[in-house]
């Protein structure tokens, strides 16, 4: 089955320092790849997305991922956090054979930003 | 214009009590899509509509569980007969279409307590 695993639970980061994010998924094609952002009281938004091509994707708010095959991750990267960034992130995948579009989460990796 | 709208934004109910939970799609999208998030958990996708009909319910977790779509807009989530263990999050998110490369807009969330 289809899965997607988010191995850090809670990540705590200093203000100003680098972050990475991890996501590995299981699927039996070629994966659409997604990150969201969910801060408090607020529904998810879009980071990123990967499709196909060029394997390291840009994203908003200086978020970047990249896409590794041999390794089934898309891992989620900032060179430099800043404390809005507090929030918590989901890897999501697309559904195989693109039932309807339906994604499947990850548990999530709320992020910490300290002063 | 104004993104995906959930009402209510939160709902006490009694267990054995019928909910009804509310989404108003952005405009002119012909792809719904409910999803539970359970504390600490990641999204759970429950069922999605293209236009009125539901192609996929697989993610139902049980027959007190059904959703409606009328006129390619609003769509209600009804829980029947609530059990405590149905306390959550409930998502929705709309797309132009249903299809993984369309990205899904998500709402604010309606959060559901069963005493």
């Amino acid at each position: 089955a289809q899965s997607v695993t988010q191995p850090d639970i809670h990540i705590t980061v200093s203000e100003g320092a680098s972050l990475e994010l991890r996501c590995n998924y299981s699927y039996g094609a070629t994966p659409y790849l997604f990150w969201y952002v969910q801060s408090p009281g607020q529904g998810l938004q879009l980071l990123l997305k990967y499709f196909s091509g060029d394997t390291l994707v840009q994203g908003i708010k200086g978020f970047e991922a990249e896409f590794k095959r041999s390794q089934s991750s898309f891992n989620l990267r900032k060179p430099s956090v800043h404390w809005s960034d507090a929030a918590e992130y989901f890897c999501a995948v697309g559904a195989l054979y693109n039932q309807g579009g339906k994604l499947i989460f990850g548990q999530g990796t709320e992020l910490s930003v300290k002063p | 214009g104004a993104g995906v709208s959930q009402s209510p934004s939160n709902k006490v109910t009694e267990k054995g009590k019928d909910v009804e939970l509310r989404c108003d799609p952005i405009s002119g999208h012909t792809a719904l899509y409910w999803y539970r998030q359970r504390l600490g958990q990641g999204l759970e996708f429950l069922i999605y509509f293209q236009g009125n009909s539901a192609p996929d319910k697989s993610g139902l977790p049980s027959d007190r569980f059904s959703a409606e779509r009328t006129g390619e807009s609003v769509s209600t989530l009804t829980i029947q007969r609530t059990q405590q263990e149905d306390s959550a999050v409930y998502l929705c998110a709309s797309s132009t279409r249903a299809g993984s490369t369309d990205t899904q807009y998500f709402g604010p969330g309606t959060r559901l307590t069963v005493l």
